[in-house]
This record gives structure tokens, sequence and C-alpha cells, in this order.
């Protein structure tokens, strides 16, 4: 079975600061990979998908995240973060058969300090 | 269009009843998903369906919860004889099809809060 890691439960950043969150997974074949943030009192929506092709993926709010295959992880990126974007991050994986069941890590939960 | 949507929003019950909770993913989706995040966890998988059948129910619980959904819409998870670590924010969500290989997005609803007392 999957299991997917997110190392930061808490992160405080000033707004302009540069964020990383870590997401590793552990899965012996070809997996999707998902980063959802969950603003707060809103429902989790997806921030950035990988499934193939450039390992690189832009998704909203100028967020970026890197798929390493040799280091099974996945981690999320933003330059420079704004008080908005203050919520939780949620990294999740789901083997690339069929079902399509996420596998979601313990979430990241963010704050940014205006 | 619409999202997904749920219902109860909460749900407060009392140890030992039932309850049932709803989902109505958006139209034209094929596939559905429940989870559960209990407070200060992840979420983890429940059941999905593809159409009306559930292939996968690996991530029930007990036997105390079930699932069903008709008309390839509308799905209920049912839980028995709740217990207080039935207490959780129960998640469904949908998506076009249940191909792992497209790597289908998931949209979730809002969640039923569940306090079992």
């Amino acid at each position: 079975a999957q299991s997917v890691s997110q190392h930061n439960h808490h992160v405080i950043l000033s707004e302009a600061a540069s964020l990383e969150l870590g997401c590793n997974y552990s899965y012996g074949g070809t997996v999707n990979l998902f980063w959802y943030v969950q603003y707060p009192g809103q429902h989790l929506q997806l921030l950035l998908k990988y499934f193939s092709g450039d390992p690189l993926v832009k998704g909203i709010k100028g967020f970026e995240a890197e798929f390493i295959k040799s280091k099974f992880s996945f981690n999320l990126r933003k330059p420079s973060v704004q008080w908005s974007d203050t919520a939780e991050y949620f990294c999740a994986v789901s083997p690339n058969n069929a079902g399509n069941m996420l596998t979601f890590g313990g979430g990241t939960r963010l704050m940014v300090k205006p | 269009g619409a999202g997904v949507s749920q219902s109860p929003s909460n749900k407060v019950t009392e140890k030992g009843k039932d309850v049932e909770l709803r989902c109505d993913p958006i139209s034209g989706h094929t596939a559905l998903y429940w989870y559960r995040q209990r407070l200060g966890q992840g979420l983890e998988f429940l059941i999905y369906f593809q159409g009306n059948s559930a292939p996968d129910k690996s991530g029930l619980p007990s036997d105390r919860f079930s699932a069903e959904r008709t008309g390839e819409s509308v799905s209920t998870l049912t839980i028995q004889r709740t217990q207080q670590e039935d207490s959780a924010v129960y998640l469904c969500a949908s998506s076009q099809t249940s191909g792992g290989s497209s790597g289908d997005t998931q949209y979730f609803g809002p969640g039923t809060r569940l306090t079992v007392l």
C-alpha cells in the first residue's frame, strides 16, 4: 500500500517569504500526484497535479511543484507568499491504475503573517 | 455549474444511533469517493463507486459502515451503532471517471461534520 509523508505540520512565514512544503511518498509503481488546498471555512480544492510529462508542474495562484522520481518527492513551492495563502495544504497520491483513490498526507498548516 | 454537495453539513448524534450521510456528485461524474478526516489527521479513503458498483470497499473501518449509490448519482454512507471514534468530517468527491492513468481530478464537497456524543 502507498503512503504519503508531509514533514512540516505547521509553517509560519511572513509575507513575501518563499515557501517550500515537502511531500514524499512510498509506492513501487507509477503514480499520479496532487496538491490540494483548504482555505479557512472552505472545502478542498485542487492546486495542481502531475500525471505525466514535464515534472515541473505549475498550478493556480503562482504555486508550482516538482516531481523527482528518484527521490519519491513532489514538493510544493511558491516564490513569494501572500497573507491569502494561509490555509492547509495536502499532498496526495493515486496509483496509475484502476481506482484512482487518493492517499493523502497528514497536511501542512501554513500561516502567513501580514 | 454546481459542485459536489453533501448533507447534512453538521450532525450530532448519540452513541449507538445510526446515521445516514448524503452526497450529490457533479452531474455526469461516474466515479464517487468517500473519505474521512479525523481531527488533526489527514484524509483516509473509505470507499469508491464506479457507476453504482463499489469495486473497492477496503477502506471501510468496520462492518458498521456501508454505502450505496443509485442512478449513478446520489450516494449515501450509513454508519450503524455509531461510536465516539466515528466522530470526523466525512468528505465526498467525484470525478469524471475512475481511470487512474488519466489522473482525473477529484472534486470535493464541503463535508459532513459528525459528532458522536
